[in-house]
């Protein structure tokens, strides 16, 4: 399973645009990456998932390089609320979803009124 | 449609005692997956089921077991409890190629005293 790197902290302020790199330098042909928000005392939600150049949705941005050893997630113009653990995975989800995925440590990004 | 949920969202238990949670996945759902999250390890993978069949398996000792029912219902079950068992417990569900991830549940936070 590829091993993912990300920062473990970042501070914004409101209504900045951040950006949080994840790195998987031996991520494998078929692998999808993804990216989940995490509350406190709640369970990871789903952010957006891409495999290769740009994804966006409503949410957010994924960027990804064409060697695909990384990828950042843009989250536009964040408030308050967005303060949140932020975790990237990387998996294969053609085998019946992602099997045996290790979350890693997280982001925890503070947005600073 | 529903979400994934689970139950009990509370439970305090002693040392010695045993408990089961349930995960009830998002329907038609087949995949169930459960995880360990603790403030020192972060989230950890326990185990995997798709059909009734369980298909990958984390490090956690044998007193960390599950099964999955016809209807994909989950449960996990902790003999033995150590006050280390302490943490929320994460169900999330997914759907085969399906590329949107998967959908977890809010926990059941277990407190071993």
């Amino acid at each position: 399973l590829a091993k993912t790197t990300q920062p473990i902290s970042m501070d914004s302020y409101e209504g900045q645009e951040v950006n949080i790199t994840c790195s998987h330098n031996n991520i494998a042909t078929n692998d999808y990456i993804t990216w989940y928000q995490q509350f406190p005392s709640q369970g990871p939600r789903f952010i957006i998932q891409g495999y290769k150049t740009k994804v966006t949705n409503e949410v957010a941005s994924l960027f990804i390089p064409a060697d695909r050893k990384s990828s950042t997630l843009s989250l536009p113009r964040v408030s308050l609320s967005d303060t949140a653990v932020y975790y990237c995975l990387v998996g294969d989800m053609n085998s019946g979803g992602y099997q045996k995925v290790t979350f890693g440590t997280g982001t925890k990004l503070q947005v600073i009124p | 449609k529903a979400g994934v949920t689970q139950t009990p969202r509370y439970l305090i238990k002693t040392r010695g005692q045993q408990v089961t949670l349930s995960c009830s996945p998002i329907s038609g759902h087949r995949s169930v997956s459960w995880y360990q999250q603790t403030p020192g390890q972060g989230l950890q993978f326990l185990f995997e089921y798709f059909s009734e069949t369980q298909r990958n398996k984390g490090n956690f000792p044998g007193r960390f077991s599950g099964r999955q029912f016809s209807n994909s219902r989950s449960e996990m079950n902790v003999s033995t409890l150590e006050l280390g068992d302490s943490a929320l417990y994460l169900c999330a569900s997914s759907s085969r190629g399906q590329d949107v991830g998967y959908t977890f549940g809010s926990g059941t936070r277990l407190t071993v005293v």
